[in-house]
């Protein structure tokens, strides 16, 4: 399956605010609101950040928030820290002739 | 707490099949669905297939289809994923996560698997 299109690597410094972008078609990230961003800090499993769009997990900081317009979906991190130095995945349903989940690229943050 | 524990690294060789187990604990094994993601080195994520662990339903990602296979052990809070056929590039570390069912999300991972493919 295709992927979703994210940014290859966003930086910024401490106390900053980035946003990572992904962007899809109608037939994904515009047809569904089950856009979901996942952290994986390298040698680690990935860790759910935001699900459904905007929603975070229990015990992931308000610094991450998610949204959507259209066939792109934004995650934006505020207040950057250290240790959000790390790939950024989006995921999204996408309907073919089964539903299946698609993944981006990943985005590498480096916090400066 | 919610646990998925994977089976360790295996080396195998082009033609080979493998065989990655999941042991979840710390929740009721049947009330979520388990999905496979899997990481090639210079890649991305790539989302190969989910299961119920209620009824056994699978859907798989076209790119795998006929070469994986996705079971449960209901009995041992178990899922399994077999993959046939190995290329060189099936080398990856492969992820069990779990899915809230009806989702399109996976809130706990397992640790993961690294899988090598060679001669």
């Amino acid at each position: 399956q295709s992927v979703l299109t994210q940014p290859a690597s966003v930086s910024g410094s401490p106390g900053q605010s980035i946003t990572i972008s992904c962007t899809g078609t109608s037939s994904d990230v515009g047809d569904y609101n089950y856009v979901s961003w996942y952290q994986q800090h390298p040698g680690k499993a990935p860790r759910l950040m935001i699900y459904d769009v905007s929603n975070r997990p229990s015990g992931v900081s308000n610094r991450f928030s998610g949204s959507k317009s259209g066939n792109t979906a934004s995650l934006t991190i505020s207040g950057l820290q250290a240790e959000d130095e790390a790939d950024y995945y989006c995921s999204s349903y996408r309907s073919s002739s089964t539903l299946v989940v698609i993944f981006g690229g990943g985005t590498k943050l480096t916090v400066l | 707490q919610v646990q998925l524990v994977q089976s360790g690294a295996e080396v195998k060789k082009p033609g080979a099949s493998v065989k990655v187990s999941c042991k979840a604990s710390g929740y009721t094994f049947t009330t979520y669905g388990i999905t496979w993601v899997r990481l090639a080195p210079g890649q991305g994520l790539q989302w190969m297939g989910w299961i119920s662990t209620y009824n056994g339903n699978t859907n798989y990602a076209q790119k795998l289809q006929g070469r994986v296979t996705l079971t449960t052990e209901t009995s041992t809070n178990t899922a399994y994923m077999e993959l046939r056929s190995l290329r060189y590039d099936d080398t990856a570390v492969y992820y069990c996560a779990r899915r809230p069912r009806g989702s399109g999300f996976f809130d706990s991972w397992g640790q993961g698997t690294l899988v090598t493919v060679s001669s």
